[in-house]
């Protein structure tokens, strides 16, 4: 039982190259949400999905994309990465309680 | 829009006890959480207060207003590895987890 598992958890890219970050839960939880964290900002939510094929925008979701294409896959997309982007994605998954388990990270450097 | 005030850093000795605060600003307020962020490691959560009152786990409390739009992290009988940075959040209308900047809690001996 895994949990919830973000792939890559490295990746430095150059600007304007594009990437997409995959995260899986094996939760069977219907919310999924996507932060990234930068030094004395916190957890921002980027966007998140209350279900298969929904998607909501976050607080700060300029320059990325999502899709939830299945349950248990939430994808996060940079078509341009910006150096405004280096950052910690953290991936988390929630059931109707709540409680969000979060992934271990995925950290990009854009260069 | 929604906003979340919580102290940058708390310092504190084993054995003490120390609150963490939390005041919000929030449309469809539903409940407050709490959670916890070792150095590169993952969030994890402590505690969750819908309604008014204390939640007791263990040595770690949360206590909720929702008419003063506050709420703190009581931690007692602290050990040093509770040094790390403890983040409140709100949960609006049911779905998004809103955070705080967190609060980063140093424990000497």
């Amino acid at each position: 039982n895994a949990g919830v598992t973000q792939t890559p958890k490295f990746r430095v890219l150059k600007t304007g190259q594009s990437m997409t970050l995959l995260c899986a839960q094996d939760m069977n939880h219907e919310y999924m949400y996507w932060y990234r964290q930068d030094p004395g900002m916190g957890l921002r939510l980027i966007h998140y999905s209350v279900g298969e094929g929904t998607t909501a925008k976050g607080e700060v979701p300029d320059g990325y994309n999502v899709s939830r294409l299945k349950k248990q896959n939430f994808l996060l997309g940079l078509e341009s990465a910006a150096p405004s982007q280096t950052s910690v994605y953290f991936c988390a998954c929630a059931g109707t309680d709540g409680e969000l388990f979060f992934g271990e990270g995925s950290r990009l450097t854009v260069l | 829009g929604q906003s979340l005030e919580q102290p940058s850093e708390v310092t504190a000795v084993e054995g003490a006890i120390v609150q963490i605060n939390c005041t919000y600003q929030t449309s469809g307020f539903y409940g407050l959480s709490w959670y916890q962020q070792h150095d590169g490691g993952a969030p994890t959560f402590l505690s969750y207060n819908a309604l008014d009152g204390l939640e007791e786990t263990g040595r770690f409390s949360s206590f909720l207003s929702r008419s003063d739009s506050y709420g703190y992290l009581l931690l007692q009988e602290l050990q040093m590895k509770d040094s790390a940075s403890y983040f409140c959040a709100v949960n609006q209308a049911g779905t998004a987890l809103i955070f705080g900047k967190g609060t980063t809690l140093s424990v000497s001996s």
